[in-house]
């Protein structure tokens, strides 16, 4: 059975640091894997989706990368701002396209 | 392009009743999975529907169906409430089930609260 571990549970950092978020799951054989930003009562917002075969995506100031093999991906966010204070979700897919097992997510926090 | 749209957004019901949730996802996507988020369970999948067809299930109990229509759009209805069905319902679309990418975006959800 899959499962997603996300670490840290929480995180505050001050304006202009660069962080790194952790994502691991334990089967290895996923379709992709995406990363999620939700902010409080709010719906999900797709960051960015790395398929299977691919090593890292990039849009902005984010970088996730992926490794297969050990079951892990990070969440690379550079310069923080406030406007990036949220919670923020990995999920992995066996199939394309549906039935995402998320894990609990980072709340992050940053200070002004 | 609109977004994936959830109805009603908030809405309290008292155990026992039913309910019926909506979602319409963004024009020209044919899947629709849904969702349940709770604080301790975090989020698990329910169901997806694609061409009017569930496709897969979550590891839920009857009482949560759904259902798609020629349009696209889609509904899923809770029967008999329970205290624990009290969550955020996330609708997500993606535009053809086994599409290369496999990119969900979802709803704002809606906030069932069962007293």
């Amino acid at each position: 059975k899959q499962e997603v571990t996300q670490i840290p549970a929480a995180l505050s950092v001050p304006e202009g640091e660069n962080l790194v978020l952790n994502c691991s799951f334990t089967d290895s054989a996923i379709y992709n894997l995406q990363w999620f930003r939700q902010d409080p009562g709010k719906g999900l917002t797709s960051l960015l989706l790395i398929q299977s075969s691919q090593r890292e995506q990039t849009s902005g100031r984010l970088n996730a990368s992926l490794d297969k093999s050990s079951g892990r991906s990070t969440l690379y966010i550079a310069a923080s701002q406030p406007g990036d204070s949220a919670t923020y979700l990995c999920a992995v897919s066996r199939q394309a396209g549906t039935a995402l097992i998320f894990g609990k997510g980072t709340t992050l926090s940053v200070s002004s | 392009k609109a977004g994936v749209t959830q109805t009603p957004r908030y809405l309290i019901k008292t155990r026992g009743q039913q309910v019926t949730l909506s979602c319409s996802p963004i024009s020209g996507h044919r899947s629709v999975s849904w969702y349940q988020q709770t604080p301790g369970q975090g989020l698990q999948f329910l169901f997806e529907y694609f061409s009017e067809t569930q496709r897969n299930k979550g590891n839920f109990p009857g009482r949560f169906s759904g259902r798609q229509f020629s349009n696209s759009r889609s509904e899923m209805n809770v029967s008999t409430l329970e205290l624990g069905d009290s969550a955020l319902y996330l609708c997500a679309s993606s535009l053809v089930q086994g599409a290369p990418t496999g990119e969900l975006f979802f709803g704002e959800g809606s906030r069932l609260t069962v007293l």
